[in-house]
C-alpha cells in the first residue's frame, strides 16, 4: 500500500486477556519499528526489526510482550496477560534499506484494557 | 540515553502569526525528524533533518548538529495548523534507528 497501516484501529480488552496488533509496513521497507504513546505523551520505542529479526527489542517493557515479523514484511506485536497499564496507542513505522532513512508511521492501534 | 526537550511546552496562536519551534538534544544524532500530530493521532512527517535547513511552504526548518539543536519555523499559521509538533532524534550511539521523541509542544491557533 501507500503508506503503513496497521489493525484494528481500536481493541478493547479485558485484563488478563492475548491480544495481537498487526502492522504492514511500507511496500520494499526493510526496517520495522514499534512505539508506544501514553495519554499526553510522546511515543517510546519498544522494538526494531531489520528484515526478519529484531534487531534491538530493549524497549519491550517486559516479558508479556513478544513480536515477530517471520516473512520480512508484516510484524505482529503479542501482549500475554494484559493489564490495565498497558492501555496506549501502539505505532508502527517503517523505513527504507538504509539504517539511517526517514521513519514513516502508521495510523496506532489504540489499545484499551479493562 | 539522549535526552530530548521541546519548548515552549504549550503554544497559542492567532491565525496569521508566525512562531518558533525548538528541540534541544543532548548528543550526536544520526537522524532528527519534525512530526505534526493531528487531532486523529496521526504522525504526519514535516522535515527529515538531521542537519542544514529545509522549507516546505510556510514551515522550515532547520539543524545545527554541531550545537545540538533544532528550530521549527510556522509563518503565516492556520487554524489547521493546530495540534502537536514532536521532534524526533536517533543518537549515533543507538543501534539501528531508533528514535527518542520529546514530550511535544502543543500549538493552538485561533481564528
Amino acid at each position: 500500500g501507500a503508506g503503513v497501516s496497521q489493525t484494528p484501529s481500536n481493541k478493547v480488552t479485558e485484563k488478563g486477556k492475548y491480544v495481537e496488533l498487526r502492522c504492514d509496513p511500507i511496500s520494499g521497507h526493510t526496517a520495522l519499528y514499534w512505539y508506544r504513546q501514553s495519554l499526553g505523551q510522546g511515543p517510546e520505542f519498544l522494538i526494531y526489526f531489520q528484515g526478519t529479526g529484531a534487531a534491538d527489542d530493549s524497549g519491550l517493557p517486559n516479558d508479556r510482550f513478544f513480536a515477530v515479523r517471520p516473512e520480512g514484511s508484516v510484524s505482529t506485536l503479542k501482549i500475554q496477560r494484559t493489564e490495565r497499564g498497558d492501555s496506549a496507542v501502539y505505532l508502527c513505522a517503517s523505513s527504507g534499506t538504509s539504517s539511517y532513512n526517514e521513519q514513516f508511521f502508521g495510523p496506532g492501534t489504540r489499545l484499551t484494557v479493562l | 540515553g539522549i535526552q530530548v526537550e521541546q519548548s515552549p511546552p504549550d503554544l497559542i496562536l492567532q491565525e496569521g502569526a508566525n512562531s518558533t519551534l525548538r528541540c534541544n538534544f543532548s548528543d550526536s544524532v544520526n537522524n532528527l525528524q519534525w512530526f505534526h500530530q493531528n487531532p486523529w493521532g496521526q504522525l504526519i512527517n514535516l522535515f527529515y533533518i538531521p542537519s542544514g535547513t529545509k522549507q516546505n511552504g510556510r514551515l522550515s526548518a532547520t539543524t545545527v548538529a554541531t550545537e545540538r539543536y533544532s528550530l521549527l519555523y510556522i509563518s503565516s499559521s492556520q487554524t489547521t495548523d493546530s495540534g502537536v509538533y514532536f521532534c524526533a532524534v536517533s543518537s549515533i550511539k543507538a543501534a539501528g534507528n531508533k528514535l527518542t521523541f520529546g514530550g511535544g509542544t502543543r500549538v493552538l491557533v485561533k481564528p
